[in-house]
């Protein structure tokens, strides 16, 4: 079994201001897959960013980076230089390693951007 | 737009009846992946098929069943509805079983 924890229901931050969103999980699964989605007010599941457990690396992607903490089961995501499109609702998602699309999402953190 | 194609976009219906929501995958992708989030529970995953074959299942009622076709397409069965059962239903679909998973823009369906 896996879970995500999110205990951040809701976060805001200054345009242009970094701010990073927590996540913790737990999973029996050696083999594993992390991931952050964005969820904006159209509805539409957006991937952000993903981590594969095996790598030590934290992954990047321009503003967004993840800091993969695998002892601590951590995996937050960083936000550098916050636009006003990035006021979301963010999921922190896992999934086993024979299947990535088969994930166990937490609970979500509404992202606000103040201009 | 992620290429995945969900109908109906909005769906409204009564308490007891049965509705069918399809979804088309991103093309050549053979996994798919049906998803619900509700206020209560979250998002949740339902169940996966992998090019025709049911492969995992999630937290799905008994009243709720899913089938993929040979032209890849799915479709999720709702039946004996109850106002509970409201929600937001995703489609996802990967081109493999180890690769990322691409969701649909969602069927929000209201019981009344």
């Amino acid at each position: 079994a896996q879970t995500v924890t999110q205990s951040q229901p809701e976060m805001s931050v200054q345009e242009a201001e970094t701010v990073t969103l927590s996540c913790t999980y737990d999973t029996s699964e050696s083999d594993y897959y992390l991931f952050w989605y964005k969820q904006p007010p159209s509805r539409q599941m957006i991937l952000v960013i993903r981590q594969e457990a095996y790598k030590q690396q934290n992954a990047t992607e321009n503003r967004f980076s993840v800091n993969f903490q695998k002892a601590a089961k951590s995996f937050s995501l960083k936000i550098s230089d916050s636009q006003l499109g990035d006021a979301a609702m963010y999921f922190c998602g896992i999934a086993g390693g024979t299947s990535y699309g088969k994930l166990t999402f937490g609970q979500g953190t509404i992202l606000t951007v103040h201009p | 737009d992620s290429g995945v194609t969900q109908t109906p976009k909005h769906l409204i219906t009564a308490t007891g009846q049965r509705v069918t929501l399809r979804c088309s995958p991103r093309s050549g992708d053979l996994s798919v992946y049906w998803y619900q989030q509700s206020l209560d529970q979250g998002l949740q995953f339902l169940i996966q098929y992998y090019n025709g074959e049911e492969r995992a299942k999630g937290n799905i009622l008994e009243r709720f069943s899913a089938q993929q076709f040979p032209d890849l397409h799915s479709e999720l069965n709702l039946s004996s509805l109850e106002l509970g059962d409201s929600a937001l239903y995703f489609c996802a679909s990967s081109a493999y079983m180890n690769t990322e998973a691409f969701f649909g823009q969602g069927t929000r369906l209201t019981v009344v």
